[in-house]
Protein backbone atom coordinates (compact mmCIF):
# COMPACT_ATOMS: atom_id res chain seq x y z
CA UNK A 1 0.00 0.00 0.00
CA UNK A 2 1.50 3.50 -0.80
CA UNK A 3 2.43 5.13 2.03
CA UNK A 4 3.93 9.29 3.13
CA UNK A 5 7.70 8.71 4.16
CA UNK A 6 9.43 11.26 6.02
CA UNK A 7 12.82 11.95 6.82
CA UNK A 8 14.75 12.30 8.68
CA UNK A 9 12.65 10.42 11.39
CA UNK A 10 14.92 12.34 14.68
CA UNK A 11 16.72 15.48 14.21
CA UNK A 12 18.22 17.32 16.98
CA UNK A 13 19.50 20.84 16.51
CA UNK A 14 20.83 23.73 18.14
CA UNK A 15 18.09 26.75 18.78
CA UNK A 16 18.86 29.23 15.91
CA UNK A 17 19.75 26.57 13.16
CA UNK A 18 17.82 26.13 10.12
CA UNK A 19 16.06 22.73 10.30
CA UNK A 20 14.27 21.09 6.72
CA UNK A 21 12.01 18.48 6.96
CA UNK A 22 11.26 16.20 4.11
CA UNK A 23 8.66 13.86 2.99
CA UNK A 24 7.25 11.84 -0.17
CA UNK A 25 4.06 12.41 -0.51
CA UNK A 26 1.86 9.62 -2.05
CA UNK A 27 2.69 9.61 -5.75
CA UNK A 28 -1.56 10.66 -6.90
CA UNK A 29 -1.78 12.74 -4.81
CA UNK A 30 -2.16 16.42 -5.16
CA UNK A 31 -2.62 18.09 -2.04
CA UNK A 32 -0.22 18.14 0.97
CA UNK A 33 -0.11 19.31 4.06
CA UNK A 34 1.95 19.79 7.45
CA UNK A 35 0.89 19.12 10.93
CA UNK A 36 2.46 18.92 14.16
CA UNK A 37 2.14 17.26 17.81
CA UNK A 38 3.98 19.06 20.79
CA UNK A 39 5.27 15.92 23.18
CA UNK A 40 1.64 14.96 25.18
CA UNK A 41 -0.48 17.51 23.27
CA UNK A 42 -2.88 17.10 20.36
CA UNK A 43 -2.07 17.25 16.82
CA UNK A 44 -2.37 21.20 15.41
CA UNK A 45 -2.28 22.28 12.11
CA UNK A 46 0.28 23.72 10.02
CA UNK A 47 -0.15 24.36 6.63
CA UNK A 48 -1.85 22.85 3.28
CA UNK A 49 -0.46 23.45 0.07
CA UNK A 50 -2.18 22.93 -3.27
CA UNK A 51 -1.11 23.77 -6.96
CA UNK A 52 2.40 25.29 -5.70
CA UNK A 53 0.88 27.16 -3.11
CA UNK A 54 -0.13 27.68 0.21
CA UNK A 55 -4.07 27.41 0.36
CA UNK A 56 -4.17 27.85 4.13
CA UNK A 57 -2.04 28.02 7.09
CA UNK A 58 -2.50 28.47 10.76
CA UNK A 59 -1.36 30.76 13.32
CA UNK A 60 1.18 28.68 14.39
CA UNK A 61 3.02 28.84 10.48
CA UNK A 62 4.20 32.21 10.86
CA UNK A 63 7.57 33.64 9.24
CA UNK A 64 9.90 31.55 10.26
CA UNK A 65 8.13 28.09 8.52
CA UNK A 66 8.07 28.12 4.75
CA UNK A 67 6.84 25.17 2.49
CA UNK A 68 7.96 24.05 -0.86
CA UNK A 69 7.50 21.36 -3.54
CA UNK A 70 11.22 21.62 -5.17
CA UNK A 71 10.51 18.79 -7.50
CA UNK A 72 7.97 15.99 -8.72
CA UNK A 73 8.29 14.22 -5.84
CA UNK A 74 9.13 15.90 -2.22
CA UNK A 75 7.17 18.04 -0.28
CA UNK A 76 9.47 20.27 2.56
CA UNK A 77 9.13 21.76 5.85
CA UNK A 78 12.18 24.87 6.64
CA UNK A 79 12.10 26.36 9.93
CA UNK A 80 14.30 29.38 9.61
CA UNK A 81 15.46 29.72 13.13
CA UNK A 82 14.66 27.30 15.49
CA UNK A 83 13.27 27.81 19.22
CA UNK A 84 12.68 25.43 22.25
CA UNK A 85 9.32 25.41 21.47
CA UNK A 86 9.11 24.05 18.35
CA UNK A 87 10.46 20.73 19.33
CA UNK A 88 7.72 18.27 18.28
CA UNK A 89 6.70 15.80 16.11
CA UNK A 90 5.99 16.80 12.35
CA UNK A 91 3.76 15.17 10.43
CA UNK A 92 3.41 14.84 6.93
CA UNK A 93 0.35 14.63 4.88
CA UNK A 94 -1.39 13.60 2.19
CA UNK A 95 -4.34 13.66 0.18
CA UNK A 96 -5.51 13.07 -3.42
CA UNK A 97 -8.31 15.69 -3.68
CA UNK A 98 -8.93 18.33 -1.51
CA UNK A 99 -11.52 19.60 1.49
CA UNK A 100 -14.84 17.58 -0.03
CA UNK A 101 -14.70 14.31 0.47
CA UNK A 102 -11.16 12.96 0.83
CA UNK A 103 -9.26 11.40 3.65
CA UNK A 104 -5.65 12.45 4.37
CA UNK A 105 -3.09 9.92 4.54
CA UNK A 106 -0.06 10.97 6.91
CA UNK A 107 3.57 9.66 7.21
CA UNK A 108 5.49 8.25 10.45
CA UNK A 109 6.95 11.76 11.58
CA UNK A 110 9.79 13.63 12.05
CA UNK A 111 10.60 14.19 15.99
CA UNK A 112 12.58 17.57 16.24
CA UNK A 113 14.05 18.00 19.24
CA UNK A 114 15.34 21.84 19.74
CA UNK A 115 18.68 22.09 22.27
CA UNK B 1 -14.79 27.78 15.89
CA UNK B 2 -14.88 23.83 15.93
CA UNK B 3 -13.48 21.80 18.73
CA UNK B 4 -13.03 18.47 19.63
CA UNK B 5 -13.35 17.26 23.00
CA UNK B 6 -11.94 13.63 24.35
CA UNK B 7 -13.23 13.55 27.77
CA UNK B 8 -11.03 10.30 28.65
CA UNK B 9 -7.35 10.49 29.07
CA UNK B 10 -6.95 7.06 29.28
CA UNK B 11 -8.72 3.71 29.21
CA UNK B 12 -8.17 0.04 29.67
CA UNK B 13 -9.95 -2.98 28.66
CA UNK B 14 -8.88 -6.82 28.76
CA UNK B 15 -8.08 -8.45 25.56
CA UNK B 16 -11.50 -9.65 23.34
CA UNK B 17 -13.78 -7.87 25.40
CA UNK B 18 -15.04 -4.45 23.99
CA UNK B 19 -14.26 -0.68 24.70
CA UNK B 20 -15.82 2.24 23.65
CA UNK B 21 -13.93 5.55 23.39
CA UNK B 22 -15.87 8.98 23.72
CA UNK B 23 -15.73 12.18 21.40
CA UNK B 24 -17.89 14.75 21.53
CA UNK B 25 -17.60 18.35 18.95
CA UNK B 26 -19.09 21.70 18.62
CA UNK B 27 -19.76 23.25 15.59
CA UNK B 28 -22.47 25.01 13.77
CA UNK B 29 -22.18 23.17 10.57
CA UNK B 30 -24.31 20.57 8.98
CA UNK B 31 -21.93 18.71 7.00
CA UNK B 32 -18.45 17.77 7.94
CA UNK B 33 -16.64 14.50 8.34
CA UNK B 34 -15.29 12.98 11.34
CA UNK B 35 -12.41 10.42 12.02
CA UNK B 36 -10.67 8.65 14.10
CA UNK B 37 -7.14 7.95 14.02
CA UNK B 38 -4.82 5.84 15.74
CA UNK B 39 -1.66 6.23 17.09
CA UNK B 40 0.51 3.38 18.57
CA UNK B 41 4.03 3.58 19.46
CA UNK B 42 5.65 4.14 16.38
CA UNK B 43 3.92 7.44 16.59
CA UNK B 44 2.42 7.11 12.92
CA UNK B 45 -1.32 8.41 12.32
CA UNK B 46 -3.62 5.95 10.79
CA UNK B 47 -6.79 6.27 10.18
CA UNK B 48 -9.61 3.79 11.90
CA UNK B 49 -12.73 4.89 10.73
CA UNK B 50 -14.28 7.48 8.84
CA UNK B 51 -18.23 9.28 9.15
CA UNK B 52 -19.47 11.47 6.72
CA UNK B 53 -22.28 13.54 8.58
CA UNK B 54 -24.97 13.47 5.85
CA UNK B 55 -24.93 9.39 6.57
CA UNK B 56 -27.34 8.52 9.13
CA UNK B 57 -25.25 4.48 8.91
CA UNK B 58 -22.94 4.31 11.51
CA UNK B 59 -19.84 3.59 10.00
CA UNK B 60 -17.86 0.22 10.32
CA UNK B 61 -14.82 -1.52 9.72
CA UNK B 62 -13.99 -4.88 10.71
CA UNK B 63 -13.69 -5.15 14.38
CA UNK B 64 -13.99 -1.57 14.58
CA UNK B 65 -17.71 0.86 15.01
CA UNK B 66 -18.90 4.46 15.56
CA UNK B 67 -22.34 5.58 17.13
CA UNK B 68 -22.55 8.71 15.65
CA UNK B 69 -25.25 10.87 16.85
CA UNK B 70 -25.06 13.93 14.85
CA UNK B 71 -27.98 15.86 17.06
CA UNK B 72 -26.03 15.37 20.47
CA UNK B 73 -22.67 15.64 18.26
CA UNK B 74 -21.33 12.73 19.74
CA UNK B 75 -18.86 10.32 17.53
CA UNK B 76 -17.86 7.08 19.78
CA UNK B 77 -15.78 4.51 18.48
CA UNK B 78 -16.28 1.13 19.28
CA UNK B 79 -13.48 -1.83 19.83
CA UNK B 80 -14.89 -5.14 19.60
CA UNK B 81 -12.71 -8.27 20.81
CA UNK B 82 -9.87 -5.96 21.68
CA UNK B 83 -6.38 -7.30 20.63
CA UNK B 84 -3.21 -6.32 22.46
CA UNK B 85 -2.48 -4.29 18.75
CA UNK B 86 -4.98 -2.23 19.36
CA UNK B 87 -3.15 -0.28 22.10
CA UNK B 88 -2.61 3.02 21.49
CA UNK B 89 -3.15 6.68 21.58
CA UNK B 90 -6.67 7.33 19.54
CA UNK B 91 -7.71 10.81 18.77
CA UNK B 92 -10.93 11.98 17.03
CA UNK B 93 -11.28 14.82 14.45
CA UNK B 94 -13.41 16.91 12.50
CA UNK B 95 -13.35 18.02 8.90
CA UNK B 96 -16.36 20.69 7.58
CA UNK B 97 -17.21 20.49 4.04
CA UNK B 98 -18.44 23.99 4.04
CA UNK B 99 -16.09 26.45 5.30
CA UNK B 100 -13.70 25.42 2.52
CA UNK B 101 -11.13 24.48 4.89
CA UNK B 102 -8.49 21.97 4.56
CA UNK B 103 -7.53 21.43 7.84
CA UNK B 104 -8.33 18.66 10.51
CA UNK B 105 -8.84 19.70 14.09
CA UNK B 106 -8.14 16.79 16.45
CA UNK B 107 -9.09 16.19 20.01
CA UNK B 108 -6.77 16.00 22.92
CA UNK B 109 -6.51 11.69 22.68
CA UNK B 110 -7.51 8.62 24.75
CA UNK B 111 -4.83 6.55 25.16
CA UNK B 112 -6.11 2.78 25.46
CA UNK B 113 -4.56 0.06 27.20
CA UNK B 114 -5.40 -3.52 26.16
CA UNK B 115 -4.83 -6.32 29.16
CA UNK B 116 -3.80 -9.55 28.44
Amino acid sequence: EPEVTQTPSHQVTQMGQEVILRCVPISNHLYFYWYRQILGQKVEFLVSFYNNEISEKSEIFDDQFSVERPDGSNFTLKIRSTKLEDSAMYFCASSRRGPAGNTIYFGEGSWLTVV
Amino acid sequence: AQTVTQSQPEMSVQEAETVTLSCTYDTSESDYYLFWYKQPPSRQMILVIRQEAYKQQNATENRFSVNFQKAAKSFSLKISDSQLGDAAMYFCAYRSLTSGTYKYIFGTGTRLKVLA
